[in-house]
């Protein structure tokens, strides 16, 4: 079936600083989609970004994801990350597989901290 | 704004007891969802719905039941509660698009069951 590996459950970070959260994935589907989710502490998860297409940058509040179907992934990154980052992040798989079939597979989470 | 609202928000359910967890979408979203969220686990699906009077299993649908009685309403219920089921529950709705659809989700309930 289709996975999701976070590697990381805890990367910390001090204010300022780029980080990177890793997400690669294993799929037999070539239609695919990929979001990446921030959970804040006692919120609902909501989407940061998402992608298609291979090899196109994607941005939103200034984290940036990149799909590499070469290499089956789709880390997140942030240049100089801030205080208010602190959160989890969900990397999350959808095949197009036809039908009305829309499930999301997620990865186990990864729990960014970040330091002053 | 997508809106899902969850009730209740906190519960606690004694073991063998039955509990029924309940979600409202006001999106009018063909899908909906429930997920459970366990520390390292993440989220994992339990049961979602194509449309009112649908149900489908997830990936860890063993002990829980689903209801879509309507387009807004989508119901969890566990009908003997187990400790093994304390945990925080998310549920979902989403369009039935291809590529970008996103879920939009609900607060979470938090079910303690001693």
């Amino acid at each position: 079936g289709d996975s999701v590996t976070q590697t990381e459950g805890l990367v910390t970070v001090t204010e300022g600083l780029p980080v990177m959260l890793n997400c690669t994935y294993q799929t037999a589907y070539s239609d695919v989609a990929f979001f990446w989710y921030v959970q804040y502490l006692n919120e609902a998860p909501k989407l940061l970004l998402r992608s298609s297409t291979d090899n196109k940058r994607t941005e939103h509040q200034g984290f940036h994801a990149t799909l590499h179907k070469s290499s089956s992934s789709f880390h997140l990154q942030k240049s100089s990350v801030q205080l208010s980052d602190s959160a989890l992040y969900y990397c999350a798989l959808r095949v197009n597989s036809g039908g009305s079939n829309a499930k999301l597979t997620f990865g186990k989470g990864t729990k960014l901290s970040v330091k002053s | 704004e997508a809106a899902v609202t969850q009730s209740p928000r906190n519960k606690v359910a004694v073991t063998g007891g039955k509990v029924t967890l309940s979600c409202n979408q006001t999106n009018n979203h063909n899908n909906m969802y429930w997920y459970r969220q366990d520390t390292g686990h993440g989220l994992r699906l339990i049961h979602y719905s194509y449309g009112a009077g649908s149900t489908e299993k997830g990936d860890i649908p063993d002990g829980y039941k689903a209801s879509r009685p309507s387009q807004e309403n989508f119901s969890l219920i566990l009908e003997l509660a187990t400790p093994s089921q304390t945990s925080v529950y998310f549920c979902a709705s989403g369009a039935p698009l291809r590529g970008y659809a996103e879920q939009f989700f609900g607060p979470g309930t938090r079910l303690t069951v001693l």
